[in-house]
């Protein structure tokens, strides 16, 4: 079955200590999305990329950075952690055409990750 | 910033219709959306509406849209139990509510 997959689905690391997150789509899909997500707070978009260009929120701190090597796989990359970065993170992806605005997010399960 | 807001939880019994709400500010929105999330799974689409539409209907749901306040609001008929989980409203441009975690009693 097609589907956005994200690994780890737990992540534990150190206060500064710098943690990657995974994430890998089978819909050969051009838009890939992260969003951040605390506990009763809704899913916060971090960044996406649409193809190679990568379009980043103005409010994500610079802590946060992303790479796409490819179309199937999508990396976040935590420098250094903060204990307020703790959080559920995660990935999308969309098939977005020109000139339509209609965007379905097809989502991984999120990888949950502690800062100890 | 703009914002989208709904309530957080949602208790119902079974066989009674369930009705979620959501508020959104950003007036520019073509499409809002509803995602459904279930337990250790991520968030899938349940359904959605275009903003030129005021009601769309789909088997068990109904989705209103009220452009002028910003409403829209998400009608399960015939809640079931399989039907708990939390749901997500959601814009454009990618903002979303925080969820409502509706519970569906027996």
């Amino acid at each position: 079955d097609a589907m956005v997959i994200q690994n780890p689905r737990y992540q534990v690391t150190q206060f500064g200590k710098p943690v990657t997150l995974s994430c890998s789509q089978t819909l050969n899909h051009n838009v890939m999305y992260w969003y951040q997500q605390k506990s009763s707070q809704a899913p916060k978009l971090l960044f996406h990329y649409y193809d190679k260009d990568f379009n980043n929120e103005a409010d994500t701190p610079d802590n946060f950075q992303s790479r796409r090597p490819n179309t199937s796989f999508c990396f976040l990359d935590i420098r250094s952690p903060g204990l307020g970065d703790a959080a559920m993170y995660l990935c999308a992806t969309s098939r977005v055409g020109a000139g339509s605005a209609y965007n379905e997010q097809f989502f991984g399960p999120g990888t949950r990750l502690t800062v100890l | 910033g703009e914002d989208v807001e709904q309530s957080l939880f949602l208790s119902v019994r079974e066989g009674d219709s369930s009705v979620i709400n959501c508020t959104y500010t950003d007036s520019s929105s073509t499409y809002l959306y509803w995602y459904k999330q279930e337990p250790g799974a991520g968030l899938q689409l349940l359904t959605y509406i275009f903003s030129n539409m005021d009601m769309k209907q789909d088997q068990r749901l109904t989705v209103l849209l009220n452009k002028k306040d910003k409403h829209l609001s998400l009608r399960i008929a015939d809640t079931q139990t399989g039907d708990s989980a939390i749901y997500f409203c959601a814009e454009t441009y990618m903002r979303f509510g925080a969820g409502t975690r509706l519970t569906v009693k027996p």
